[in-house]
């Protein structure tokens, strides 16, 4: 069966400083992955997806960015966190052209 | 462009009753998904029950269910005995067919289960 993981579960960062959240998925290949972001009492906002390695397609400008270095791991990156980046963090992946199931989430305060 | 809207920011029902979540949505597609997520407290996103817009029988999971209409572009879902687990958030999502695979999400209902 499949498995998804994020880490870290929780992250407080002061404002500046970088992030690096990571999403590993198991027992499929070739997965479409996806990142968002989800305010407190919000519905998710679609920040990245990625079809394949090294192909990634950005929905929101902002100060994040995101990287498939390999099949199955996606990245969400930050050089300089700003405080409105705080939020909850799902990555998701999916069987084309399919059903999204989610990770556990990373909850991110920026201070 | 499609749209998901829930009418319903809250609802709360005593426990083992039976309880309709509505949604409705907006596109000129013919082809595509819906979906029911449940996010309880720990804000894991889990998924409830899907449906496909080219299937006119309507899904069911155990004691989930949604009413499918079409034409009306209306996808309620109906929990039956209603549980003490079943307190969550509950997000009702669109996807296009042959898109780049994104779903539209509805803002969420609040589903308050009393004992």
């Amino acid at each position: 069966s499949q498995t998804i993981h994020q880490w870290p579960a929780t992250l407080v960062q002061p404002v500046g400083s970088p992030l690096s959240l990571e999403c590993t998925v198991e027992g499929t290949s070739n997965p479409n992955l996806y990142w968002y972001r989800q305010a407190a009492g919000r519905g998710l906002q679609l920040l990245f997806y990625s079809v394949g390695i090294g192909q990634i397609s950005s929905e929101v400008p902002q100060n994040l960015s995101a990287s498939r270095p390999q099949d199955r791991q996606f990245i969400l990156s930050s050089k300089k966190l700003l405080l409105s980046d705080s939020g909850f963090y799902l990555c998701a992946w999916a069987r084309v052209p399919d059903t999204q199931y989610f990770g556990p989430g990373t909850r991110l305060t920026v201070l | 462009a499609q749209t998901v809207t829930q009418s319903q920011p809250e609802m709360s029902v005593q426990e083992a009753e039976t309880v309709t979540l509505s949604c409705t949505y907006d596109t000129s597609e013919n082809n595509y998904y819906l979906f029911w997520y449940k996010q309880p407290p720990s804000r894991q996103m889990i998924l409830v029950i899907r449906q496909e817009a080219y299937k006119q029988q309507n899904a069911t999971e155990n004691r989930f269910s949604v009413n499918f209409q079409k034409a009306a572009k209306s996808f309620s879902l109906k929990i039956s005995d209603s549980q003490l687990g079943d307190t969550a958030m509950y997000f009702c999502a669109f996807m296009k067919r042959d898109s780049n695979y994104q779903l539209i999400w509805g803002a969420g209902t609040k589903l308050i289960i009393k004992p």
